[in-house]
């Protein structure tokens, strides 16, 4: 069945770039969606963005001018790239498959990944 | 706005039915979606588009969606549902999601 892996760094140093990947398997990322969501400890979750491998994309207005959602269709990856982070970036990042059918919602979800943001 | 509101938390007894409420302006006119989320693992769809449940969801969960409000109603609720849950609604290319909902079963 389909599995999604997030990874990337555990720990980014206030004002630089977090950059995490989200590797699909057991599935082709051509069919859906895909978006990022984080969820800061003990908090809500947080929709960052989606993609589709056409490149259509959206992100949250909240944070557009920092995250850029990416594919790449070679190695079945979707990427994330948070840039001038602070330590309220901190938190659990999520990758899910969107089910668009009328309605956007998330049937599929990677395990996490916890970024901290510190020096 | 497109802000959704939940009741921070809920408590039930076992065996008895709970709704949680997830509100937002003009909510009935969009499709709402609910996740369960356990602590430690990540969240799981257990309603989309405002009444179905995805395969391998107990019938006990169940959801509606009018006018302001979405309800996510769980009967003959069990421990193993004592968990967070979120509701989630896509309006105008954007996602929004509810700020959560615990759920205790007494």
């Amino acid at each position: 069945q389909v599995q999604l892996q997030e990874s990337g760094p555990g720990l980014v140093k206030p004002s630089e770039t977090l950059s995490l990947t989200c590797t699909v398997s057991g599935g082709s990322i051509r069919s859906y969606y895909w978006s990022w969501i984080r969820q800061p400890p003990g908090k809500g979750l947080e929709w960052l963005g989606y993609i589709f491998y056409t490149g259509g994309s959206n992100s949250n207005p909240s944070l557009k001018s920092r995250v850029t959602i990416s594919e790449d269709t070679a190695k079945n990856q979707i990427s994330l790239k948070l840039t001038s982070v602070t330590a309220a970036d901190t938190a659990v990042y999520y990758c899910a498959r969107v089910e668009f059918y009328g309605d956007f919602h998330f049937d599929l979800w990677g395990q996490g990944t916890l970024v901290t943001v510190s020096s | 706005s497109n802000e959704l509101t939940q009741p921070p938390s809920v408590s039930v007894s076992p065996g008895q039915t709970i709704s949680i409420t997830c509100s937002g302006d003009k909510l009935g006119d969009k499709y709402a979606g609910w996740y369960q989320q356990k602590p430690g693992q990540s969240p799981v769809l257990v309603i989309f588009q405002n009444t179905r449940r995805p395969s391998g969801i107990p019938e006990r969960f169940s959801g509606y969606n009018s006018g302001n409000t979405a309800t996510l109603t769980i009967s003959g609720t069990q421990h193993m549902d004592e968990a967070d849950y979120y509701c989630q609604a896509w309006d105008s290319s954007i996602v929004v999601f509810g700020g959560g909902t615990k759920l205790t079963v007494l």
